[in-house]
C-alpha cells in the first residue's frame, strides 16, 4: 500500500511569483484536502477536493486553487505569492463516505518565500 | 465556526511519568474528534480517533483518550511516557461532508520529556 506523497519536499520562491504543490493519494483513498502548518501553529484547512471538483474550503483567498485528476491525485496552486505564505503544506487523503474515515497526511512541502 | 484549544503549548515531563494533554472544542453535539503527533519535519500521524460510543478510546503507541460531552474536552493520556514520545500533538475536530472530514486544529502541545 502506497502512502501519500508529496513534492517538491523544499522550495524557495520570490514574493508575486507563483507555486504548484503536488500530492499523491494513497491507493484507494478518492478525496483529497489540504492545510498550511505556519511555523509554531497548527495546520489550518484550504479546501477539499472530491470527484475532481472542490468540496469544501477554508478562509484562504482565491490565490489558493486547486486541482484534482482522474487518479485521485491533486495539485494546490498559489498565486502571487506572499511572504506570509512560507509554511509547511500538507496534504491528506481519504475514503468518502462516512465519518469513520481516517485522514493519512503526507510529509508536507516546505515553501520559503523570500 | 468551530474551533479547537489546545491550552498548554510547552509540556515537560519526566520519562516514566504520566501525561495528560488537554484539548476542547466548541462545535457539535456529536463531534468527530482526532489527536495526531507531529515529529519534527514529519507530517501528521494519528493517534486515536472519537465518533460514538464508548468515551474512553485507545490509540496507538499506548494513548487513550476520554471524551466528555459536559465540559467539551477530548484530553489524550498515557500512564508513562517514553522519550520517543517528545513531539507535537494536535487535537482536531471533523466537519463531516460527502467526501469526508475537513479538520480543524488546535495550536498543538510540544511535549519534551526529561530522562
Amino acid at each position: 500500500e502506497t502512502g501519500v506523497t508529496q513534492s517538491p519536499t523544499h522550495l524557495i520562491k520570490t514574493r508575486g511569483q507563483q507555486v504548484t504543490l503536488r500530492c499523491s493519494s494513497q491507493s484507494g483513498h478518492n478525496t483529497v484536502s489540504w492545510y498550511q502548518q505556519a511555523l509554531g501553529q497548527g495546520p489550518q484547512f484550504i479546501f477539499q477536493y472530491y470527484r475532481e471538483e472542490e468540496n469544501g474550503r477554508g478562509n484562504f483567498p482565491p490565490r489558493f486553487s486547486g486541482l484534482q485528476f482522474p487518479n485521485y491525485s491533486s495539485e494546490l496552486n498559489v498565486n502571487a505569492l506572499e511572504l506570509d505564505d512560507s509554511a509547511l503544506y500538507l496534504c491528506a487523503s481519504s475514503s468518502s463516505g462516512t465519518g469513520n474515515t481516517e485522514a493519512f497526511f503526507g510529509q508536507g512541502t516546505r515553501l520559503t518565500v523570500v | 465556526a468551530q474551533s479547537v484549544t489546545q491550552p498548554d503549548i510547552h509540556i515537560t515531563v519526566s520519562e516514566g511519568a504520566s501525561l495528560e494533554l488537554r484539548c476542547n472544542y466548541s462545535y457539535g453535539a456529536t463531534p468527530y474528534l482526532f489527536w495526531y503527533v507531529q515529529s519534527p519535519g514529519q507530517g501528521l500521524q494519528l493517534l486515536l480517533k472519537y465518533f460514538s460510543g464508548d468515551t474512553l478510546v485507545q490509540g496507538i503507541k499506548g494513548f487513550e483518550a476520554e471524551f466528555k460531552r459536559s465540559q467539551s474536552s477530548f484530553n489524550l493520556r498515557k500512564p508513562s511516557v517514553h522519550w520517543s514520545d517528545a513531539a507535537e500533538y494536535f487535537c482536531a475536530e471533523g466537519a463531516l461532508n460527502n467526501a469526508g472530514n475537513m479538520l480543524t486544529f488546535g495550536g498543538g502541545t510540544r511535549l519534551m520529556v526529561k530522562p
